[in-house]
């Protein structure tokens, strides 16, 4: 079946510092992947995502890059802010078919001043 | 952009009684709506997908007579938990979208059974 698999937290960093989160995924054919972001007490919001292998989704100086032979999405940022601070879901589903959003446990990012 | 709203953001309710929470896409026609629920700490499981103007179509587990999906407008989802008990208790969401378009979610729904 499909699954995404990405790394548990807590990740806790101090601001200005790299920030990666890795995600893998299980699928059969060619999915589309996404990061979705979620603020505390609020619904999720879509981050960035990526539809073909090797395509590069960013937005708000978050990146990932689609890694058809590693199976990869991982997340990344140069320089955090205490902004930052939220859960972060990785997810794929495939266009055209159910559409379905099979997400990732998710990952809680804490950024201190 | 897109603008889903959920209502009740926040609902606390005796065991036994039903509770409804609504999900209206305010500026587009949503032809597909999702609904999840997402336990602590975890992640969000699919509970069931509706068409509108068709029967929800739920996700294997998920009590269909329990969890009341209507989809009766292009704008409007409802979810109905019937006879709600202490383990129904969980953060609701729901996710809405246009054709070719993707999925836009609510701010959630936070459900406390007594």
């Amino acid at each position: 079946g499909n699954s995404v698999t990405q790394m548990e937290g807590p990740v806790t960093l101090s601001e200005e510092a790299f920030l990666t989160i890795n995600c893998t995924y299980t699928a059969t054919g060619y999915p589309s992947l996404f990061w979705y972001v979620q603020y505390p007490g609020e619904g999720l919001q879509l981050l960035l995502k990526a539809t073909k292998a090797d395509d590069k989704g960013s937005n708000k100086g978050f990146e990932a890059t689609y890694r058809k032979e590693t199976t990869s999405f991982h997340l990344e940022k140069g320089s955090v802010q205490v902004s930052d601070s939220a859960v972060y879901f990785c997810a794929l589903n495939f266009q055209g078919g159910s559409e379905k959003l099979v997400f990732g446990k998710g990952t809680k990012l804490t950024v201190n001043p | 952009g897109a603008v889903v709203s959920q209502h009740p953001s926040w609902v606390i309710c005796k065991s036994g009684t039903s509770v409804k929470i609504e999900c209206r896409s305010l500026d587009f026609q949503a032809t597909t709506m999702f609904w999840y629920r997402q336990f602590p700490k975890q992640s969000l499981m699919l509970m069931a997908t509706s068409n509108e103007g068709s029967k929800a179509t739920y996700e294997q587990g998920v009590e269909k007579d329990k969890f009341l999906i209507n989809h009766a407008s292009l704008t409007l989802s409802t979810l109905t938990v019937t006879s709600a008990h202490p383990e129904d208790s969980s953060f609701y969401i729901c996710s809405a979208r246009g054709p070719n378009q993707p999925q836009h979610f609510g701010d959630g729904t936070r459900l406390s059974i007594l």
